[in-house]
């Protein structure tokens, strides 16, 4: 089984600033993806970043960014320039792929507070 | 208009009763989930489906059973509400062939007296 592990379960940062969020998962897997989702106080799940394992390099989006390491299977999310609307509940999922379809393992979140 | 849609938001029942959970998306995506969320617990997956036949227990289905009625639409029952099944509850979509992202609803909070 697929697990993934989100050490953090609570983070604050002051506005501006720089923070990252740590996420590790186990698989025997060789081909995966992995994503960061967000969920404000409207809890809405929205969709941050998505990086696929084959790939070497690094996802970036805007003022997001991931750090991937396949071999130490490590997905760490950094977001630079923190704003107030940052901040939410941040899951950590991996998906593999099976015969028959997809499957998504989430991670238990961790609650990021950006301080005025 | 929101591409995935769950009714009801909110819904306080008692325990014991039976209860719907509906999932409607406009997105045309084959695949669809209903995860519930509980706090240090993150999203777990009750079921699947990848196609209007094709349903897939997940990792917590006891208590629960699904029904795909046509592409559109994916709903889930609790037969016989207990507290434990308190929680939020939210249904996806995805469509691999366009990308892995799954799409999620605005959630259903369900409490169970």
């Amino acid at each position: 089984a697929q697990t993934v592990t989100q050490s953090q379960p609570e983070m604050s940062v002051q506005e501006a600033e720089t923070v990252t969020l740590s996420c590790t998962y186990d698989t025997s897997e060789s081909n995966y993806y992995l994503f960061w989702y967000k969920q404000p106080p409207s809890r809405q799940m929205i969709l941050v970043i998505r990086q696929e394992a084959y790939k070497q390099q690094n996802a970036t989006e805007n003022r997001f960014s991931v750090n991937f390491q396949k071999a130490a299977k490590s997905f760490s999310l950094k977001i630079s320039d923190s704003q107030l609307g940052d901040t939410a509940m941040y899951f950590c999922a991996f998906m593999k792929y099976y015969n028959t379809g997809n499957q998504f393992y989430f991670g238990t979140g961790t609650s990021l507070t950006v301080i005025p | 208009d929101a591409d995935v849609t769950q009714t009801p938001r909110n819904r306080i029942t008692k325990t014991g009763k039976r209860i719907m959970l509906e999932c409607s998306q406009t997105k045309g995506h084959d695949r669809m989930y209903w995860y519930r969320q509980d706090p240090g617990l993150g999203l777990r997956l009750i079921y699947y489906s990848f196609d209007v036949k094709d349903i897939n227990k997940g990792e917590i289905s006891d208590g629960y059973s699904v029904s795909r009625q046509a592409q559109a639409k994916f709903s889930l029952s609790l037969e016989s509400a207990i507290p434990n099944q308190t929680a939020l509850y939210f249904c996806a979509t995805s469509d691999p062939d366009i990308t892995d992202e799954q799409f999620f609803g605005p959630g259903t909070r369900l409490t169970v007296l």
